[in-house]
């Protein structure tokens, strides 16, 4: 059975940082692209970034670009977002989820699938 | 701010079908494929529809997904209870080079 459980979300003031965790099991972890989305409180979701299967190739959304950076441990099976100079805006719910189609590759045909995390909760405030 | 567009809220009564339109550009809907997911109340997203109109195991056929143009729309048939959740279109972005989800759409079954 694919689980994917998210870590590390808590309360951080503006301009600090936090490292995420998502544990994946149930899959050959590293043939599969992975992705970071995140919902505000009462808003809608935004995809964050993504993470080919090797970890070569990294992509993010404009709003984080040079403040996150996403990683992944195959040997661990373990999928981290570090997130740096966090602004009240970054205050969301986090998941991750594993990308389809079926490939280590992230492509413009990649897309969070049909297993997420339960979420993380990361609070910026003061 | 999202580049693709849903109505904020759509509803019916049970039985009923219900459309959701999810409206784009060249760049993102235009030349790539469009997938819809389902969100329930206090609960991660599904996925509810993959390039267009490609249904994952264990979602009913009364949901289908179309595209034509720069827009694409989720329709469900015989509306439920259970089906009162957010719906999100989403689809990559030429422009952007990322992912973009729809502003999302809350549909009520009255």
């Amino acid at each position: 059975e694919v689980q994917l459980l998210e870590s590390g979300g808590g309360l951080v003031q503006p301009g600090g940082s936090l490292r995420l965790s998502c544990a994946a099991s149930g899959f050959t972890f590293s043939s599969y692209a992975m992705s970071w989305v995140r919902q505000a409180p009462g808003k809608g979701l935004e995809w964050v970034s993504a993470i080919s299967g090797s970890g070569g190739s990294t992509y993010y959304a404009d709003s984080v670009k040079g403040r996150f950076t996403i990683s992944r441990d195959n040997s661990k099976n373990t999928l981290y977002l570090q997130m740096n100079s966090l602004r009240a805006e970054d205050t969301a719910v986090y998941y991750c989820a594993k990308d389809n189609p079926p490939t280590s590759l992230f492509y413009s045909g990649s897309y969070p699938g049909d297993y997420w995390g339960q979420g993380t909760l990361v609070t910026v405030s003061s | 701010q999202s580049v693709l567009t849903q109505p904020p809220s759509a509803s019916g009564t049970p039985g009923q079908r219900v459309t959701i339109s999810c409206s784009g550009s060249s760049s993102n809907i235009g030349t790539n494929t469009v997938n819809w997911y389902q969100q329930l109340p206090g609960t991660a997203p599904k996925l509810l529809f993959y390039s267009n109109n490609q249904r994952p195991s264990g979602v009913p056929d009364r949901f289908s997904g179309s595209k034509s143009g720069t827009s694409a729309s989720l329709a469900i048939s015989g509306l439920q209870s259970e089906d009162e959740a957010d719906y999100y279109c989403a689809a990559w972005d030429d422009s952007l080079n990322g992912y973009v989800f729809g502003t999302g759409t809350k549909v009520t079954v009255l």
